[in-house]
């Protein structure tokens, strides 16, 4: 099946700085979204994006659909940024998930 | 953005009851799912449904779990009965298609004791 490979597994960061996390996938995708789970457990939708680049607020997103790999960038890191973020990927609406990104930005 | 509201956000349940999770997913979307997430542990599909009917089920999907949407109201997950190895946090899902963006609940934490 579908395999999800998130990197790195942790990142600590001071409040400022920039963060780069990486998505790798095993076979091609039709839908490809980044979430963001709160230390509540609550999960947000960040960016719906099976290729190209997207921008929203501090965040931007590359998808390269051949290379079968996405990238979440997020700009001047601030400590509500902490928290989970997952990369998924779906070609029948089916969700497969990765294990996340566990992001500590500290002040 | 869209929201998916899930009802209630924590249940408490003896083992081998009954117990229904409510989700009110978002108001045009054609397309419903149930994920699980254990603590811990990565999110996985259980379910799919459009159109009436289940169209997807993966293998935590057991016989005892029931999905339906009766006349638009609830989109709704039954375990009957549940076991301890139910518990976990539950999250709804909602799309327009099936290759459109998905927003999920904030999930209902269920508890078998």
């Amino acid at each position: 099946g579908q395999q999800v490979q998130q990197s790195p597994s942790s990142l600590v960061l001071q409040e400022g700085e920039n963060a780069e996390l990486q998505c790798n996938f095993s076979s091609t995708a039709t839908q490809l979204q980044w979430f963001y789970q709160s230390p509540g457990g609550s999960l947000v939708s960040l960016l719906s994006n099976p290729s190209g680049t997207k921008h929203t607020g501090r965040l931007t997103s590359t998808t390269v659909t051949k290379e079968r790999r996405s990238s979440l960038h997020i700009s001047s890191s601030q400590t509500t940024d902490s928290g989970t973020y997952l990369c998924a990927i779906a070609n029948t609406g089916k969700l497969t998930f990765g294990d996340g990104t566990v992001l500590t930005v500290k002040p | 953005g869209p929201k998916v509201l899930q009802i209630p956000s924590h249940q408490i349940i003896d083992m081998g009851q009954m117990v229904t999770l409510n989700c009110d997913p978002v108001s045009n979307h054609l397309y419903f799912y149930w994920y699980k997430q254990i603590l811990g542990q990565q999110m996985e599909f259980l379910v799919n449904f459009y159109n009436g009917k289940v169209m997807e089920k993966s293998k935590l999907f057991k016989d005892q779990f029931s999905v339906e949407r009766p006349d638009g109201s609830y989109f709704t997950l039954k375990i009957q009965p549940t076991a301890l190895e139910d518990s976990a946090v539950y999250f709804c899902a909602s799309s327009l298609s099936g290759n459109t963006e998905v927003f999920f609940g904030k999930g209902t934490r269920l508890t078998v004791v």
